[in-house]
């Protein structure tokens, strides 16, 4: 099976920088999926990384290297709303399914 | 276009009785997914169905659940003989074949097991 692993909990001020790791262990994957889920809601995707780099979506920035099996999620000038919890995801090459993290609880502080 | 659809959205159900859970995806999205979330945990891969292919049971917890896609599109997650265990939101998401990497998740029902 394949384990991926993130910090549990993230704690920052408003406008502050938050980096979300996410590193993992599988024998080779598709891509680094990162999605977000506000308390009570639904896990909306943010952001895809397929090859190594950094991919940039507005205030939010993921992160990618095969090479040290590891990625990131980057939250910058962090706003209240941004208050949620992260999961990263794979799809190893041999799965249609994701695999996803236990996923980082984000909490924003005025 | 509309998002993907669940109902009910909360389900109180005594020990012992079948529950079924419905999917509505979104049109045109060959792979419709179904994971559990329990309070403040994780999502757990419960059952994947793709087009015609035979669908993939492998995170389904025991024999109590089971799940049909009925013409490729509306799905139904059935758990018989409910236990309290089994308490937890259920959330369907649907995608198109290629991008998996790109779920798009339903609201979820919350089912609890008294």
């Amino acid at each position: 099976g394949q384990s991926l692993e993130q910090p549990s909990e993230v704690t920052a001020v408003e406008g502050a920088i938050v980096q979300i790791n996410c590193t993992y262990q599988t024998s080779g994957f598709y891509g680094l999926s990162w999605y977000q889920q506000h308390d009570g809601g639904a896990p909306t995707f943010l952001s895809y990384n397929a090859l190594d780099g950094l991919e940039e979506t507005g205030r939010f920035s993921s992160f990618l290297s095969r090479s040290d099996s590891y990625g990131y999620l980057l939250l910058q000038e962090l706003q209240m709303k941004d208050s949620a919890s992260y999961f990263c995801a794979v799809r190893p090459y041999n799965d249609y399914k994701l695999s996803f993290g236990a996923g980082t609880t984000v909490t924003v502080r005025a | 276009g509309a998002g993907v659809s669940q109902s009910p959205s909360n389900k109180v159900t005594e020990k012992g009785k079948d529950v079924e859970l419905r999917c509505d995806p979104i049109s045109g999205h060959t792979a419709l997914y179904w994971y559990r979330q329990s309070l403040g945990q994780g999502l757990e891969f419960l059952i994947y169905f793709q087009g015609n292919s035979a669908p993939d049971k492998s995170g389904l917890p025991s024999d109590r659940f089971s799940a049909e896609r009925t013409g490729g599109s509306v799905s139904t997650l059935t758990i018989q003989r409910t236990q309290q265990e089994d308490s937890a939101v259920y959330l369907c998401a649907s995608s198109l074949e290629d991008t998996s990497y790109e779920q798009y998740f339903g609201p979820g029902t919350r089912l609890t097991v008294t």
